[in-house]
């Protein structure tokens, strides 16, 4: 079985653009989770969709965004981009019940210049 | 809220020795599940292991298990017979039971692991 996949993997953009990042879960998976990984922060949750519906956001700036499609897969934007946006993007699905185990993707790494 | 505290950000271990990572976490909740990741050079979060808070035994996999002492709230990883591919940064990962915190985990800082030849 497919692993979880995100595109792109590496991204360098300019401080104020947009930038979308995308995650295709393992199939059957309809939990996607993205968690924000830094240095000085740590991992941190960003939000969960579950079928098609936000069900869960940590705690950051309405500039971070998401949205799940029918097949589950999954995007994230990020709007007005600031440079403590830097990091690696980790997306990560599970199955909706026990137990529970969250696979991740190899992540996008950020970089906000 | 639930937080994740891992108190050792470097430990190390000769390869084939027995190493032990720390993890405490704090909660009001009788029901969770705790899980340690494993985050290579790569960057790829690898699941290690999981424990559901109502068992009392504790979970093994291979060489890694756990000692989950649920009135102390302490969830540590002990690896036995350490590899060289065992090198890594740990996070010891929370997840809530309750239905309305979904699939969120909260993590700990890690603790970066190096195995000595």
């Amino acid at each position: 079985k497919a692993g979880v996949t995100q595109t792109p993997r590496y991204l360098i953009k300019t401080r104020g653009q947009q930038v979308t990042l995308s995650c295709s879960p393992i199939s059957g998976h309809r939990s996607v989770s993205w968690y924000q990984q830094t240095p000085g922060q740590g991992l941190q949750f960003l939000f969960e969709y579950f079928s098609e519906t936000q069900r869960n956001k940590g705690n950051f700036p309405g500039r971070f965004s998401g949205r799940q499609f029918s097949n589950s897969r999954s995007e994230m934007n990020v709007s007005t981009l600031e440079l403590g946006d830097s990091a690696l993007y980790l997306c990560a699905s599970s199955f909706s019940g026990p137990p529970y185990e969250q696979y991740f993707g190899p992540g996008t790494r950020l970089t906000v210049t | 809220a639930q937080t994740v505290t891992q108190s050792q950000p470097e430990m190390s271990v000769q390869e084939a020795e027995t190493v032990t990572l720390s993890c405490t976490y704090d909660t009001s909740e009788s029901d969770y599940y705790l899980f340690w990741y494993k985050q290579p050079p790569s960057r790829q979060m690898i699941l290690v292991i999981r424990q559901e808070a109502y068992k009392q035994q504790n979970a093994t996999e291979n060489r890694f298990s756990v000692n989950f002492q649920k009135a102390a709230k302490s969830f540590s990883l002990k690896i036995s017979d350490s590899q060289l591919g065992d090198a890594a940064m740990y996070f010891c990962a929370y997840r809530s039971a309750e239905e309305t915190s979904g699939s969120r985990l909260t993590f700990g800082e890690g603790t970066q692991l190096t195995v000595n030849p």
